[in-house]
């Protein structure tokens, strides 16, 4: 089935640095979500990316739907410690309709 | 209350209980999800509900039986459960109809499970 490869699956950064990930597909997909998940929580939506090459902001996180429509990038600038968490990219495949995860990305945060 | 919420936030139970996860949806949208999230592993879609009707089965175990009694509520009725089944269970929901098109889901803080 479908599958999305996220890297990195951890960080290890200082704080006030920034984070860049990202996603891959095997295939063309219109719909790119990033969410963001803290311990003992539920995954929060942080950006919606519905269109090739579409860059969106959210306070310090920015997030862009790439050319190829097969890959997504999630920036965080100046890291603070709340950052810290696990980063989920999602995304549906053209034709599709079942919504796929990736494996996630651990961020940790030196103060 | 708004967005989606989850009772109970933790569970533990014995293989030969019964139990049910509720699941709650605030948003006013159509369609509701179950997911399994096991440690080290991508979210796994259970089940899909759109419009109280159940239009996704991911060859989840009978031990796992869903109920939608309306489009805010969705239950997880649990019986025999194996160890393996511990996880943090999800509910979502999305404003379109489930089956695809430009949904985007918002997820409840989950059920943390262990099954003894």
């Amino acid at each position: 089935g479908q599958q999305l490869n996220q890297s990195p699956q951890s960080m290890f950064i200082q704080e006030g640095e920034d984070v860049s990930m990202n996603c891959t597909s095997s295939s063309i997909f219109n719909t790119w979500l990033w969410y963001k998940q803290d311990p003992g929580e539920g995954p929060v939506l942080l950006i919606a990316l519905y269109k090739a090459g579409e860059l969106t902001s959210n306070g310090r996180l920015t997030a862009q739907f790439g050319i190829t429509r097969k890959d997504s990038f999630l920036n965080i600038s100046a890291s603070i410690p709340s950052d810290v968490g696990i980063y989920f990219c999602a995304g549906r495949a053209q034709g599709a309709q079942k919504l796929v995860f990736g494996q996630g990305t651990r961020l940790t945060i030196n103060p | 209350e708004t967005g989606v919420t989850q009772t109970p936030r933790h569970l533990v139970m014995g293989m030969t209980n019964k139990k049910s996860l509720k699941c709650e949806q605030h948003l006013g949208h159509n369609a509701m999800y179950w997911y399994k999230q096991s440690a080290k592993k991508p979210l796994e879609l259970m089940f899909v509900y759109s419009l109280e009707e159940r239009v996704e089965n991911n060859s989840v175990p009978s031990r796992f039986s869903p109920e939608c009694p309306n489009s805010s509520h969705l239950f997880l009725h649990l019986h025999t459960l194996q160890p393996e089944d511990s996880a943090l269970y999800l509910c979502a929901s999305s404003q379109g109809s489930g089956r695809g098109s430009g949904e985007t889901q918002y997820f409840g803080p989950g059920t943390r499970l262990l099954v003894l």
